[in-house]
Parts: structure tokens; C-alpha cells; sequence
């Protein structure tokens, strides 16, 4: 069983489009994020929540919105895509702050 | 703030030679930080982490990393460099008081290759 798994694992689409990218954890964790992996592979944090509540929102521009409908779920919803949005998004999970994160395996998102 | 600067995008060794991944961070709290890696389109997966007591960490596939707070580093090592370890390594640290909910300031990663 997959710890931590995410879709679609690949997703391309045009400018301006809306698109969301699905999460869910069979953990049993209280904390979920969303982390984005530029070009560069530089990965940073997007959002965390934490037991369906949003605790970091690290400057990201209002297109992205989280949604967390429960504990094991955070999906990932963009508007009006752009092309700078093309990134792999990564979910992941922890049992709480600073513990192990676990990874999803990426949805590698292709804005044209 | 918090950073994270890993030197050297890319380190290459032979099988069987020690592995020395350079990792220097800064942090203004006391930090935890961690190692994590990164197999070709997989997820980031964590080889271990310092919090507090023991500054010398091991973690799994033999893997280990010494916290220097007067070096402000965490460099990782392996003595035996295996075909297997060829990755791409993520140096983290993360605010040790909490405030921060687990958010972890990432390195920007080394790739590491390994020759036979």
C-alpha cells in the first residue's frame, strides 16, 4: 500500500486553465503539505496543514488553493494556470512538526 | 530565517570510496536538520535527522552525519559508496522551538553519481 499517493502523476495543460492535483495518506498522520520542485530542483513549501487546518502559506500567489476535506486529504486546486507553474508538486505527511516527512511521488505539472 | 547551502551541486566517487556531502546551514533558534533522498522520480525520502542530544546521527544504508554548531554544519558521510547510493541528496533544517509547524527550508541538492 502506498504510504503517501498523489494524482495525476503527470498533468499537462494550457494557460489559463484550472486544474487540481488529488492527495491522500493512509498514515494515520495529523499534518499534510505541499511542496513545489522548480526546474532546478530547488523544493520549497507551499502550504501545511495540520488536522484539516491551514497552518503555513508560505507567499503563494492566491491562484493555489488547498483544500483539505479531511485528516488523510489535501488536494492541490490552480487557476488560471501559468507557465512559471510548471514544477513537480510533491505532497507529503508527518505525524506532527518536525517528525519524518513522507513523500508522495510527485504530479509533474506542464503549463504550454 | 533559516537557510540551507550545500556545497557542490555535484560529487562524484568510485564504488567503495567515502561519500562526503557538504552541508552548512543557519538558523537563528536552535534547529533540527535532516537528510533526505531523492531516486529519479520518486519523492524525497528522509536518511535521517538531528533534533537534540547525540551529534553524531546515523541513519539508514549506512549513511551518518555529524552536527558541528560552531561549523554550523551537517555534513553527510558514508565510508563505502555503493552503485545503489547514486541519488540526488537534500540537506533540511527546520526551527527546533515549533513556531514554524515543521516547515523545513530545504539545500538546493547534490547530485551524487557513482562510477564502478
Amino acid at each position: 500500500d502506498t504510504a503517501v499517493s498523489q494524482t495525476p502523476k503527470y498533468l499537462v495543460t494550457q494557460m489559463g486553465n484550472d486544474k487540481s492535483i488529488k492527495c491522500e495518506q493512509n498514515l494515520g498522520h495529523d499534518t499534510m503539505y505541499w511542496y513545489k520542485q522548480d526546474s532546478k530542483k530547488f523544493l520549497k513549501i507551499m502550504f501545511s496543514y495540520n488536522n484539516k487546518e491551514l497552518i503555513i502559506n508560505e507567499t503563494v500567489p492566491n491562484r493555489f488553493s488547498p483544500k483539505s476535506p479531511d485528516k488523510a486529504h489535501l488536494n492541490l486546486h490552480i487557476n488560471s494556470l501559468e507557465l512559471g507553474d510548471s514544477a513537480v508538486y510533491f505532497c507529503a505527511s508527518s505525524r506532527g512538526a518536525n517528525e519524518k516527512l513522507f513523500f508522495g511521488s510527485g504530479t509533474q505539472l506542464s503549463v504550454l | 530565517a533559516q537557510s540551507v547551502t550545500q556545497l557542490g551541486s555535484h560529487v562524484s566517487v568510485s564504488e567503495g570510496a567515502l561519500v562526503l556531502l557538504r552541508c552548512n546551514y543557519s538558523s537563528s533558534v536552535p534547529p533540527y536538520l535532516f537528510w533526505y533522498v531523492q531516486y529519479p522520480n520518486q519523492g524525497l525520502q528522509l536518511l535521517l535527522k538531528y533534533t537534540t542530544g547525540a551529534t553524531l546521527v546515523k541513519g539508514i544504508n549506512g549513511f551518518e552525519a555529524e552536527f558541528k554548531k560552531s561549523e554550523t554544519s551537517f555534513h553527510l558521510t558514508k565510508p563505502s559508496a555503493h552503485m545503489s547510493d547514486a541519488a540526488e541528496y537534500f540537506c533540511a533544517v527546520s526551527d527546533a522551538g515549533g513556531t514554524s509547524y515543521g516547515k523545513l527550508t530545504f539545500g538546493q541538492g547534490t547530485i551524487l553519481t557513482v562510477h564502478p
